[in-house]
């Protein structure tokens, strides 16, 4: 089973602010990482998709960089409604796995 | 609109058996893969299985393999969770997720529309 490692567990940061959130797989998933937001009592949404992509309807502050191993999810200018939990997910290999998430919490 | 709606959740004593059900709206149920995926309180995301879309490929997790059952009924637009021999740890919300999206007739991957989710308690 691929692990991956969310870091920092907690980021405490201010709107406007820039975040950068990282993920890193045991193995490489190649470019098969996706990432999502979660915020208090509702379902994840997708933000990015295949690393570096993306999903339709997110704005353009959230970017995705990475291969291999290591994975990066840059949100260039925080807005209030960023803060929330955030996970990495694989999807190279069954069973698909989450990381254990980064909390982004306002400063 | 695109939707999920879980229903089937509940409080059940331990070795007892529940039954999930997810129902799709505004889309074609039949083109796409599906997937459940759990939060225990105050914890990640855990996935929990997988159905093809064709029925044919399924997979589960470890920690419910010969427990759960996903089943997906076509003609209902519906997303199936037969949960046997619970156990505490089973505790959770339990999110029915749609494995992609198609756009101009190419698939992208990715979890890209939940439900709301539904809360499962095993305790006696």
């Amino acid at each position: 089973e691929i692990v991956l490692t969310q870091s920092p567990a907690t980021l405490s940061l201010s709107p406007g602010e820039r975040a950068t959130l990282s993920c890193r797989a045991s193995q490489s998933v190649s470019s098969y990482l996706a990432w999502y937001q979660q915020k208090p009592g509702q379902a994840p949404r997708l933000l990015i998709y295949d690393a570096s992509n993306r999903a339709p309807g997110i704005p353009a502050r959230f970017s995705g960089s990475g291969s291999g191993t290591d994975f990066t999810l840059t949100i260039s200018s925080l807005e209030a409604e960023d803060f929330a939990v955030y996970y990495c997910q694989q999807r190279l290999n069954w069973p698909t796995t989450f990381g254990q998430g980064t909390r982004l919490e306002i400063k | 609109e695109v939707q999920l709606v879980e229903s089937g959740g509940g409080l059940v004593q331990p070795g007892g058996s529940l039954r999930l059900s997810c129902a799709a709206s505004g889309f074609t149920f039949s083109y796409h893969t599906f997937n459940w995926v759990r939060q225990a309180p105050g914890k990640g995301l855990e996935w929990v299985s997988y159905v093809s879309s064709s029925g044919t490929t399924i997979f589960y997790a470890d920690s419910v393999k010969g427990r759960f059952t996903i089943s997906r009924d076509d003609a209902r637009n519906s997303l199936n969770l037969q949960m046997n021999s619970l156990r505490d740890e089973d505790t959770a919300v339990y999110y029915c997720a749609r494995g992609e999206w198609l756009l101009s007739g190419n698939y992208y991957y990715g979890m890209d529309v939940w439900g709301q989710g539904i809360t499962v308690t095993v305790s006696s």
